[in-house]
């Protein structure tokens, strides 16, 4: 299994440009999230998906779109992008619960974008 | 409203134990994670608690909850250079969403 896959490494935009941020699984997993990476912060919540064809809004939706069509993939669309969308944003999926009763999360390697 | 804190940074020396401290403020909080994140890397889980639990051992690690005070540490025993990463504790509740809430993350620097 390759995991949560991320694609690009890294991305420059200019103000008002657009683009998707790539996710997909290989694990089956039904939920998949979206988390952006601020410098001195944690990471915040974008948006999810709890299963093909269902999306919702977490902390920091503003500015990105989702959509999720099929169970493997989870894209994030950036309409117009902003300096202040300037972070490191990670996938994330999870499936069932554990047998410690949690649900593991695994995240991909990261998109580092920067728009000036 | 949920928020999660921790001291943003730690240094020890090999060999060491290194204590890593977090508190968090909803006291609904149904488990507790620690993740590790190394250089230019993902996050990766290292161990959780549940909220019924005082305490946890995984090896090297050692998860302390403290409900009353809602105060979570993971202690990391005979610290070695590879342990040097970012440490973010996280919480959830929202099972449905299964969200989870970060705090800011501390970096561990293990000096040789």
């Amino acid at each position: 299994n390759a995991g949560v896959t991320q694609t690009p490494k890294f991305q420059v935009l200019k103000t008002g440009q657009s683009m998707t941020l790539q996710c997909a699984q290989d694990m089956n997993h039904e939920y998949m999230s979206w988390y952006r990476q601020d410098p001195g912060m944690g990471l915040r919540l974008i948006h999810y998906s709890v299963g093909a064809g269902i999306t919702d809004q977490g902390e920091v939706p503003n500015g990105y779109n989702v959509s999720r069509s099929t169970t493997e993939d989870f894209p994030l669309r950036l309409l117009s992008a902003a300096p202040s969308q300037t972070s490191v944003y990670f996938c994330a999926s999870s499936n069932s619960r554990t047998s410690g009763g949690y649900y593991e999360q695994y995240f991909g390697p990261g998109t580092r974008l920067t728009v000036t | 409203g949920e928020d999660v804190e921790q001291s943003l940074f730690l240094s020890v020396r090999e060999g060491d134990s290194s204590v890593i401290n977090c508190t968090y403020t909803d006291s609904s909080s149904t488990y507790l994670y620690w993740y590790k994140q190394e250089p230019g890397a993902g996050l990766q889980l290292l161990t959780y608690i549940f909220s019924n639990m005082d305490m946890k051992q995984d090896q090297r690690l050692t998860v302390l909850l403290n409900k009353k005070d809602k105060h979570l540490s993971l202690r990391i025993a005979d610290t070695q250079t590879g342990d040097s990463a970012i440490y973010f504790c996280a919480e959830s509740m929202d099972t449905g969403r299964r969200a989870l809430t970060f705090g800011s993350g501390t970096r561990l620097q293990v000096q040789p």
